[in-house]
């Protein structure tokens, strides 16, 4: 039978628009969040990461949004090009914890 | 700065064999990680070593996985005997201290499959 693992979230964006790639969590423990992306046949490459007491992030075409009220984090990729096609990962840890707990993953296709 | 390396990249092997993987963290990274991802998820932690000591191996299935790091440097990980559901990309990851802030640096795995 079918794994429901297999069934990855898809978003496909046309070249140089924006995205947006969501994650809920549910640890309300949670304080730190980091956004990975993983290119096929490659590890997981860390992005961006977010702390508990801020609400945004921006980095080089990226931003984060945590909104801890409903537990969702956001990535948010400018002017998409197609080498930002891959599957997008949210992880989260909380302090005490030191371990990462990865969500499901995104996969994002670049439609030139 | 060289990357962290596993080797093999792909293995295939029978059920209740034997596999052993390898990694070498970044240089002077003193955490050392083994996750297990399946297909179409996101990757889970297996192991978790602060030099040559384990720092968390409750999801390990430690009946037939096992891991060290002898001289707190390289790494093996170990599946013996193997079964179809460990059929998975096994990610080795290093970051330079325990502390979950750090960032952790992936290599690129190996892919397991089991037949």
């Amino acid at each position: 039978g079918e794994s429901v693992g297999l069934h990855l979230p898809t978003l496909s964006v046309q070249e140089g628009d924006n995205s947006i790639i969501n994650c809920a969590y549910s640890n309300s423990a949670s304080d730190y969040f980091i956004w990975y992306k993983q290119e096929s046949g490659k590890g997981p490459q860390f992005i961006i990461d977010i702390r508990s007491n801020m609400d945004k992030r921006q980095g080089q075409r990226v931003t984060v949004l945590l909104n801890k009220t409903v537990k969702h984090l956001s990535l948010q990729i400018a002017a998409t090009q197609p080498g930002d096609s891959a599957v997008y990962f949210c992880a989260e840890t909380d302090f005490g914890n030191e371990k990462l707990t990865f969500g499901t993953g995104t996969r994002l296709t670049i439609i030139p | 700065e060289a990357g962290v390396a596993q080797s093999p990249r792909y293995k295939i092997i029978e059920k209740r064999q034997s596999v052993a993987f390898w990694c070498n963290p970044i240089s002077g990274h003193a955490t050392l990680y083994w996750y297990q991802q399946i297909l179409g998820q996101g990757p889970k932690l297996l192991i978790q070593f602060q030099n040559n000591g384990v720092v968390d191996d409750s999801q390990l299935p430690k009946d037939r996985f096992s891991a060290e790091r002898l001289k707190g440097v390289d790494s093996t990980l170990k599946i013996q005997p193997a079964k179809l559901e460990d059929s998975a990309v096994y990610l080795c990851a290093s970051s330079s201290n325990l502390a979950s802030r750090e960032t952790q640096y992936f290599g690129p795995g190996t892919r397991l499959l089991v037949l």
